[in-house]
């Protein structure tokens, strides 16, 4: 039961370039998250999942693209990098309980 | 929307001390509330949280208190040991038709050996 994993761990973009960060639960959770976090700023949602066949904007989800690709694997795109785009992103999933839980994270820098 | 406060943002305390962790939150409807602690490079892990309907939880050396009247909670941590250093977050969850999960800015614990 590995839980929430996320890839890649580490990536380096050139500002205009494209890539998907990939995120699969196996605790059978409706709900998947993507967050971004940065100093002073906490955790930003950027998109969500309820359930599979569903998504919403968060708070932050300019830039970004989402696709529930089935119950257990959610995925955050970037069309076209900005620097503004440069963050740690982490996934996480909840069932029917509140709680959330999250994936180890992917640490991005674009330049 | 909901909005989460927390303090202090550093929090230096010897081993063995305890430390307070304060959080308030706006939003009255706002009815579950999760810590989570976030080691260096890691992600956030859940290590307690409270519903609206109970004062106080404790897990060992960890306690959490909710004044629902006053709109804040607080984590309590006992004993404290060098492995307690980390990053630690509030959170406050609206009643609303999708788990949105506000997040306070942290608070970046150091136990000094």
């Amino acid at each position: 039961n590995a839980g929430v994993t996320q890839t890649p761990k580490f990536q380096v973009l050139k500002t205009g370039q494209s890539m998907t960060l990939q995120c699969a639960q196996d605790m059978n959770h409706n709900s998947m998250y993507w967050y971004r976090q940065d100093p002073g700023r906490g955790l930003r949602l950027i998109y969500y999942s309820a359930s599979e066949g569903t998504t919403d904007k968060g708070e932050v989800p300019n830039g970004y693209n989402v696709s529930r690709l089935n119950k257990r694997e959610f995925s955050l795109r970037l069309e076209s990098a900005a620097p503004s785009q440069t963050s740690v992103y982490f996934c996480a999933s909840s069932g029917d309980v509140w709680a959330q839980y999250f994936g180890p994270g992917t640490r991005l820098l674009v330049l | 929307g909901e909005n989460v406060e927390q303090h202090p943002s550093t929090l230096s305390v010897q081993e063995g001390d305890s430390a307070v962790i304060k959080c308030t939150y706006s939003d009255s409807a706002s009815n579950y509330f999760p810590w989570y602690k976030q080691e260096l490079g890691k992600g956030p892990q859940l290590i307690i949280d409270i519903r609206s309907n109970v004062g106080e939880k404790k897990d060992q050396r960890i306690a959490v208190t909710l004044n629902k009247t006053a709109k804040h909670f607080s984590l309590h941590i006992t004993e404290t040991q060098p492995e307690d250093s980390a990053v630690y977050f509030c959170a406050a969850k609206m009643i609303s038709g999708y788990q949105k999960v506000t997040f306070g800015t942290g608070t970046k614990l150091q136990v000094i050996p």
